[in-house]
């Protein structure tokens, strides 16, 4: 599972409310993502890390931002959550495999914006 | 138009039987991922493809670059094959661009 954690696992919380989702990993990689999983879209990026402090924008950021102040955490935060913003979010690291990247994913966070 | 297509969307099958689950794509890639996805689980990389053909165990993965098409069979299915497959380009290391996936059912 590359040592990937997210935390929550499960929230849910009311729309204006501000929001925080936690990726931890253990294993120093220097790249890190946050996507969101909604019915009939595939994974979106939201968010990506290149190293502490080092973040850029991905096709689905609005209402989102990132903070990463060590290595091992990557932290997604909703200012206000939406309902629209109600989906699974998953974290992911970028390795090497077989000569190429890949990316390793966490469990996932279920966030219901009511 | 998506530039990633998966068919088809869902699959049923019999325990046994061969299935073929299809992804094509429009744009120009140095990669493409099968993933697998259980529900209510995490997302697991089963093949990363850059050309010709790998195999694990019962799956195999094939690619096309000239014709920007990719299949993922599975042999002799069975139950615990039951997922969802989705497929995902790279267009460079940090970009990926992931198909809708295709729910698969074995039944026993």
């Amino acid at each position: 599972d590359a040592g990937i954690t997210q935390s929550p696992r499960h929230k849910v919380t009311e729309t204006g409310t501000p929001v925080t989702l936690r990726c931890h990993q253990t294993e120093n990689h220097r790249y890190m993502y946050w996507y969101r999983q909604d019915p009939g879209h595939g994974l979106r990026l939201i968010h990506y890390s290149y190293g502490v402090k080092d973040t850029d924008k991905g096709e689905v950021s609005d209402g989102y931002s990132v903070s990463r102040s060590k290595t091992e955490d990557f932290l997604l935060t909703l200012e206000s959550a939406t309902s629209s913003q109600t989906s699974v979010y998953f974290c992911a690291i970028r390795g090497l495999a077989g000569g190429g990247y890949e990316q390793y994913f966490g469990p996932g966070t279920r966030l219901t914006v009511t | 138009k998506n530039e990633v297509e998966q068919s088809p969307q869902n699959l049923t099958a019999q325990e046994g039987e061969f299935i073929t689950i299809n992804c094509s794509y429009s744009v120009g890639i140095s990669a493409l991922h099968w993933l697998q996805q259980h529900p209510g689980g995490g997302i697991v990389s089963l093949f990363m493809l850059s050309s010709g053909k790998k195999k694990h165990g019962r799956l195999i993965a094939t690619i096309n670059i000239q014709e920007k098409h990719s299949s993922l069979h599975i042999t002799a299915s069975h139950p615990r094959d039951s997922a969802v497959y989705i497929c995902a380009v790279a267009l460079g290391p940090d970009k990926l661009i992931f198909g809708t996936g295709t729910r698969l059912q074995v039944f026993p």
